[in-house]
């Protein structure tokens, strides 16, 4: 079946360090959603990409979604206390198009 | 807008028992999906219900089940449940009607199975 792989699986950054989590896909993606799960919480919607080689910005998010609709990347710029907590990238997959869920990557941030 | 609730926030149960989950969703949204999630596997999709019927089903086994009310409120139950059911259960709505929609989560449901 679909699977959806992310790298890494944890990173820890020194505050105002860069960070980039990296999303792959096994089959070709209509298009790709990033969420973020503080510790403790629930996954909350960040964005949505559709478009081959498609970037996008939030403040100091950066995402990309590649040529060939297979893989995505979420870079944050200066990280903050904030950032800390997992990334997951999700793409429809299957014949019924249900929401696949990569495998995240945790981010921890030390000030 | 109220957001997606979800009922209870923790149980506690023991091999064997069954459980039931409750999950509200945001008011106008006709679809509810639910997920597993384990510190091992990951988020893992359980089924989602739309209209009252079920449209997408995981690869779980026929122990874990759902419904969805005439309200889209839906319930999910487990039965004899087992040490690897505990996990985060987590509901998420959305509209149904296009695909690729963004999700709404609930805060989850802390299942711990002794």
């Amino acid at each position: 079946g679909q699977q959806v792989m992310q790298i890494p699986q944890y990173q820890h950054v020194q505050e105002g360090e860069d960070f980039t989590t990296y999303c792959n896909s096994s089959t070709t993606l209509s298009n790709i959603q990033w969420y973020k799960q503080r510790p403790g919480g629930h996954p909350v919607f960040l964005i949505q990409l559709v478009k081959s080689g498609e970037v996008k910005k939030q403040k100091r998010l950066t995402f990309q979604f590649g040529e060939a609709k297979k893989n995505s990347s979420l870079h944050i710029t200066a990280t903050q206390t904030t950032d800390v907590g997992t990334y997951f990238c999700a793409g429809p997959g299957g014949a019924t198009n249900k929401l696949i869920f990569g495998t995240g990557t945790l981010l921890a941030v030390q000030p | 807008k109220a957001g997606v609730t979800q009922t209870p926030r923790y149980l506690i149960k023991t091999r064997g028992q069954q459980v039931t989950l409750s999950c509200s969703p945001i008011s106008g949204h006709r679809s509810v999906s639910w997920y597993q999630q384990t510190p091992g596997q990951g988020l893992q999709f359980l089924f989602e219900y739309f209209s009252e019927t079920q449209r997408n089903k995981g690869n779980f086994p026929g122990r874990f089940s759902g419904r969805q009310f005439s309200n889209s409120r839906s319930e999910m139950n487990v039965s004899t449940l087992e040490l690897g059911d505990s996990a985060l259960y987590l509901c998420a709505s959305s509209p149904g009607t296009g695909q690729g929609e963004k999700l709404f989560f609930g805060s989850g449901t802390q299942l711990s199975v002794l």
